[in-house]
């Protein structure tokens, strides 16, 4: 049963300090997507890569966040420094890109950021 | 700017029941929409999808409706199970790859 995992599952962590976050994306999907989910802004894309290559990235706090592939089978997703604005669930989801409007997106558990 | 949204933020069903979860879109360019279900703990688990192209879809024990005269979007489950509680979410697709998620809907099983 394939499917996206993310590590870590929780994560607590104090003001100032680095948080990275890792998401392993199902073997052959070529897209993979960031995703950070509140109670007040529901979920919101931050960023989509396809290919391991960076096509959006609008939707992520540039000075703080980073996000990279290093390869097909590990997504990052950086804060430093972390804030506690940044408390939430941060979600990946991976597709297999194949091109346009219908390309499903799988989701993993998600990483649950909680910044003291 | 332009969103998806949800018309009941709760619904409460009884067990056996068949179930409705509306969602109204602002976008009459999307040509694609999702429901997904989030349990919790979980992330968003995908449950069908319907292109514009279509009216009506069916799944196992689930059917969406696109309606796209008043821009409107259903998910119907029938016999409603324990199993079926959770937070349901409307996507319609934006610029390609891009989705906006509705705020979602809570629904509890009553037994």
């Amino acid at each position: 049963d394939a499917r996206v995992t993310q590590t870590p599952r929780d994560k607590v962590t104090e003001m100032g300090q680095e948080v990275t976050m890792r998401c392993q994306p199902i073997l052959g999907h070529n897209t993979v997507f960031w995703y950070r989910q509140t109670m007040m802004q529901g979920l919101e894309l931050l960023a989509y890569f396809r290919n391991r290559a960076p096509l959006d990235d609008s939707g992520m706090p540039k000075d703080r966040f980073s996000a990279e592939m290093p390869d097909a089978t590990l997504a990052t997703l950086k804060i430093q420094p972390s804030e506690p604005r940044d408390s939430a669930v941060y979600f990946c989801a991976s597709g297999l890109g194949t091109g346009g409007s219908t390309d499903t997106q799988y989701f993993g558990p998600g990483t649950r950021l909680t910044v003291l | 700017g332009e969103s998806v949204g949800l018309h009941l933020p709760t619904l409460s069903v009884q067990e056996g029941d068949n179930s409705i979860i509306n969602c109204a879109y602002s976008n009459s360019a999307s040509d694609y929409f999702i429901w997904y279900k989030q349990e919790s703990g979980k992330g968003p688990q995908f449950i069908i999808d319907i292109r514009s192209n279509m009216d009506k879809r069916q799944g196992q024990r689930v059917t969406v409706l696109l309606n796209k005269t008043v821009k409107h979007l259903s998910l119907q489950i029938a016999a409603t199970q324990p199993g079926d509680s959770a937070v349901y979410f409307c996507a319609e697709n934006l610029e390609g790859y891009k989705l906006s998620f509705g705020a979602g809907t809570t629904v509890t099983v009553r037994a």
